[in-house]
């Protein structure tokens, strides 16, 4: 069954601290790995979009990584902000059938001063 | 460019009634996909359209319908409103949905069945 894991289910950092959120799937067939940032109450955004060959990709103060061996990936906050407070969604699309996206749960990140 | 709207943003309406939620996409996107959102189920795929015809579809009852228009705007229906359809509805549109093209998102339609 095509699963996305997620963890922590959530977490609590202070202003300027690192963080890493972990994803594990066991989806097959594998087409790319995604990193959405979701604020409460908007629609998610995408962070990334790493494809199997890719092993790490940035955007800004987010870093995420894929070992496609090993089926996992994380999420690197560097210097948390204020700003960062929101859920993290992992996503997984599989070359199975037409946009057949899979959601992990999510985690959801607190960032206080 | 503009973005993905989404109308309307928040809806409250009485069980047993339906609904109609709406999407339009980005500009030149053709796939346009539905979303349910809740606290306890996370995100879970309803269906997706391109080039008004439903490509994929996911677990969820006859009473969840949509379609898609051939200027790619999309429409959710939801018929015989339950409780457990209170969610956020949310419609994502990309170039084409088979290959790694970005995906992007709305701002969601808050439903509250009362």
């Amino acid at each position: 069954k095509n699963q996305v894991e997620q963890s922590p289910q959530s977490l609590i950092i202070l202003e300027g601290k690192n963080c890493t959120l972990q994803c594990n799937y066991t989806v097959s067939p594998f087409s790319n790995l995604r990193w959405y940032k979701q604020d409460t109450g908007r629609g998610p955004v995408s962070l990334t979009i790493m494809t199997f060959s890719e092993n790490t990709k940035s955007n800004g103060r987010y870093t995420a990584t894929l070992d496609a061996d090993t089926k996992q990936s994380s999420l690197h906050i560097t210097a948390s902000q204020l700003s960062d407070s929101a859920s993290y969604i992992c996503v997984v699309q599989t070359t199975g059938g037409y946009n057949k996206l899979i959601f992990g749960a999510g985690t959801r990140l607190a960032v206080h001063p | 460019k503009a973005g993905v709207t989404q109308t309307p943003r928040y809806l409250i309406k009485t069980r047993g009634q339906q609904v109609t939620l709406s999407c339009s996409p980005i500009s030149g996107h053709r796939s346009v996909s539905w979303y349910q959102q809740t606290p306890g189920q996370g995100l879970q795929f309803l269906f997706e359209y391109f080039s008004e015809t439903q490509r994929n579809k996911g677990n969820f009852p006859g009473r969840f319908s949509g379609r898609q228009f051939s200027n790619s705007r999309s429409e959710m229906n939801v018929s015989t409103l339950e409780l457990g359809d209170s969610a956020l509805y949310l419609c994502a549109s990309s170039l084409d949905p088979r290959s790694s093209y970005e995906q992007y998102f709305g701002p969601g339609t808050r439903l509250t069945v009362t």
